[in-house]
């Protein structure tokens, strides 16, 4: 089983609607986990990030952890064009020291004016 | 902004030479990585430096790989006998203290071996 499911997509919505992105993971160690985004040729940017169930809200994100079913997610509000990316899920076992990230396959968003 | 500066952007490389892939990472950050994505896949861990060592390497770093932090501000990745099936994005990160502090990541080397 991977460490770190999502799916691929690709996803495109019109502008302005409501997106939802979803990752599960297998391993219960992952206590940490993190959205990035991606643009074309470019290095991942970190969006958000959290380290317990519920859900933490910045701006027009939503990120949202189960631990007891081992499913992450990340909502977009009021959708723009400039939001089309490739958005990563991605879980890391501690919050300090020189922990790797493991990450999901990704997700391409397109939103369509 | 500070950022993970990353040269060069694209390399064209022979199978069987050796490539040194260099970064710049952020200059108070502590802990330095490196990780690669093959076209179409995950962006994948290869090795992690800290305190001038390696704290963890995946399997896929292997003995053809190696890393340094030559003078303090210059990070590098080599490899020493590319194959074919190294040709992916190499992507350096650094963080001032663990993922709590978040990630920084360059913009990557496109390696292709030929």
């Amino acid at each position: 089983q991977k460490e770190v499911e999502q799916d691929p997509g690709p996803l495109s919505v019109p502008e302005g609607a409501i997106v939802s992105l979803n990752c599960t993971y297998s391993n219960s160690a992952f206590q940490y986990f993190m959205w990035y985004r991606q643009y074309s040729r470019k290095g991942p940017e970190l969006l958000m990030y959290t380290y317990s169930s519920g859900n933490k809200e910045d701006g027009r994100f939503t990120a949202q952890v189960d631990k007891s079913s081992k499913y992450i997610s990340l909502f977009i509000r009021d959708s723009q064009p400039s939001d089309s990316a490739t958005y990563l899920c991605a879980t890391s076992g501690a919050i300090q020291g020189a922990q790797k990230l493991v990450f999901g396959q990704g997700t391409r968003l397109t939103i369509n004016p | 902004e500070p950022e993970v500066t990353q040269t060069p952007s694209h390399q064209v490389t022979q199978m069987g030479q050796e490539v040194i892939l260099r970064c710049v990472p952020i200059s108070n950050h502590l802990y330095f990585y490196w990780y690669r994505q093959i076209l179409g896949q995950k962006v994948e861990f290869l090795v992690s430096f800290y305190n001038n060592e390696i704290s963890e390497k995946s399997e896929i770093f292997d003995d053809q790989f190696s890393v340094e932090r030559p003078d303090g501000s210059n990070f590098t990745l080599k490899i020493r006998s590319t194959k074919l099936e190294d040709s992916a994005m190499y992507f350096c990160a650094s963080s001032v203290g663990g993922p709590f502090y978040g990630y920084t990541f360059g913009s990557g080397t496109r390696l292709t071996v030929v």
